[in-house]
């Protein structure tokens, strides 16, 4: 069964500064998504990595996807109150399978 | 483009009961797949249909059942709900395997008292 961990769990983020969320997971897959939730809303698309050494940017996020060791990042430049939402990495096999998610708290 | 549309948004309903879920997928899209969410097990997997067909299901009991439409719409059933079925349930759509990636509805919450 495909397992993915990610970490931190839980992220106290302070303006300005940069931080990295990982994902690992633990069955060969070429399929990487990350998706962003904010409180009581559904899943938002925020990267699809398809292959390895894919790396995509967009604002003051990037993903980037290393399959040999089955890992991926996220990080985040110069943070802003606005980023402070769950993030959740997702594995594909037949399925999506879902990390547990960090939750990010932005401070002044 | 639209979305992927779920309805209702909300439900409350009494142990025992049943009910029916409905997801319309992103016009062109033929794989449909659910997924509940509730703190204590995350995001979890319900199943998958592709083209009327049940492609792939998760752990879950008989209780939980789902179709899929000529036109790819969706809906699943629950039945005899239970008070641990209260959850978001939320369904994707994608098209080629997700390598476009999977684009959720808005869910729909779930409440059994």
């Amino acid at each position: 069964e495909l397992k993915v961990e990610q970490n931190p769990l839980f992220l106290s983020m302070q303006e300005g500064k940069n931080y990295t969320i990982y994902c690992n997971y633990s069955t060969t897959s070429d399929r990487l998504y990350w998706y962003r939730q904010d409180p009581g809303k559904s899943l938002e698309s925020l990267f699809v990595l398809l292959s390895n050494g894919a790396v995509k940017q967009e604002g003051r996020l990037m993903a980037s996807l290393d399959t040999k060791a089955r890992l991926s990042t996220l990080h985040i430049t110069a943070a802003v109150h606005d980023l402070s939402a769950t993030y959740f990495c997702a594995v594909v096999l037949y399925k999506l399978s879902f990390g547990a998610g960090t939750t990010v708290t932005v401070r002044a | 483009k639209a979305g992927v549309t779920q309805t209702p948004r909300y439900l409350i309903k009494t142990r025992g009961q049943q009910v029916t879920l409905s997801c319309s997928p992103i016009s062109g899209h033929r794989s449909v797949s659910w997924y509940q969410q509730t703190p204590g097990q995350g995001l979890q997997f319900l199943f998958e249909y592709f083209s009327e067909t049940q492609r792939n299901k998760g752990n879950f009991p008989g209780r939980f059942s789902g179709r899929q439409f000529s036109n790819s719409r969706s809906e699943m059933n629950v039945s005899t709900l239970e008070l641990g079925d209260s959850a978001l349930y939320l369904c994707a759509s994608s098209s080629k395997q997700g390598n476009y990636g999977y684009t959720f509805g808005s869910g729909t919450r779930l409440t059994v008292v």
